[in-house]
């Protein structure tokens, strides 16, 4: 059973557009939601989470949008840039349990 | 302040052979995770330990796999009579206790030949 659903699974964007990635998760539970980002030979990183008590969260040109009645949250990155490029998780975990939950992951290419 | 450190980086083991894979977390940090990546797949979980215990092993293969953190030095996780199957690679992430923000290494990516 997928808890948490992401897409697209691949991403082309143009360097200065908005990358959005979507995330959908099912277990009413899950009080955390991080987004990591990983380049290709490493581990993922952590970027950026929301707890569900806030609708937005920004830093720098990352930001996550929440939607808890939908029990979907978004990663947008502004002005992306070709350093951007990598693939990125949303994931999702409950305090207490540590286990985290991740999607599939989105490859995102930025292209000059 | 070192990261999560991982080692080794790769490793090749023949079918049937034993694969060990440990893990130091980052300084202070108490809690343990091993995560597998399949090609092209997400990050699935497979155990979390503290010192000298598993707290939840729900993830693991129930034969050939296991995971100790002991009281002195790294996690392991081990693979008994690895398989092709096996082939992927493991993450191990740390966090202080009660923090919700896990950090992982860079991975071992194990190859069964």
């Amino acid at each position: 059973q997928q808890q948490v659903k992401q897409s697209p699974q691949s991403l082309i964007v143009q360097k200065g557009g908005i990358s959005i990635i979507n995330c959908a998760y099912e277990n009413t539970a899950f009080d955390y939601f991080p987004w990591y980002q990983q380049f290709p030979g490493k581990g993922p990183a952590l970027l950026i989470a929301i707890r569900p008590d806030v609708s937005e969260k920004k830093e720098g040109r990352f930001t996550i949008s929440f939607n808890k009645s939908a029990k979907q949250f978004s990663l947008h990155i502004m002005d992306s840039q070709p350093g951007d490029s990598a693939t990125y998780f949303c994931a999702a975990s409950i305090r207490g349990y540590q286990k985290v939950t991740f999607g599939i992951g989105t490859k995102l290419q930025v292209i000059p | 302040n070192a990261g999560v450190m991982q080692n080794p980086r790769h490793l090749v083991r023949r079918r049937g052979q034993e694969a060990r894979l440990r893990c130091s977390p980052m300084k202070g940090h108490s809690h343990v995770y091993w995560y597998r990546q399949l090609p092209e797949e997400g990050l699935k979980f497979m155990v979390y330990l503290q010192k000298e215990n598993i707290i939840d092993e729900s993830g693991m293969p129930k034969e050939r796999f296991s995971a100790e953190f002991p009281k002195e030095g790294p996690s392991i996780l081990r693979i008994q009579q690895v398989v092709r199957g096996d082939s992927a690679a493991y993450f191990c992430a740390s966090s202080p206790e009660w923090a919700y923000e896990q950090y992982f290494g860079p991975g071992t990516r194990l190859t069964v030949t």
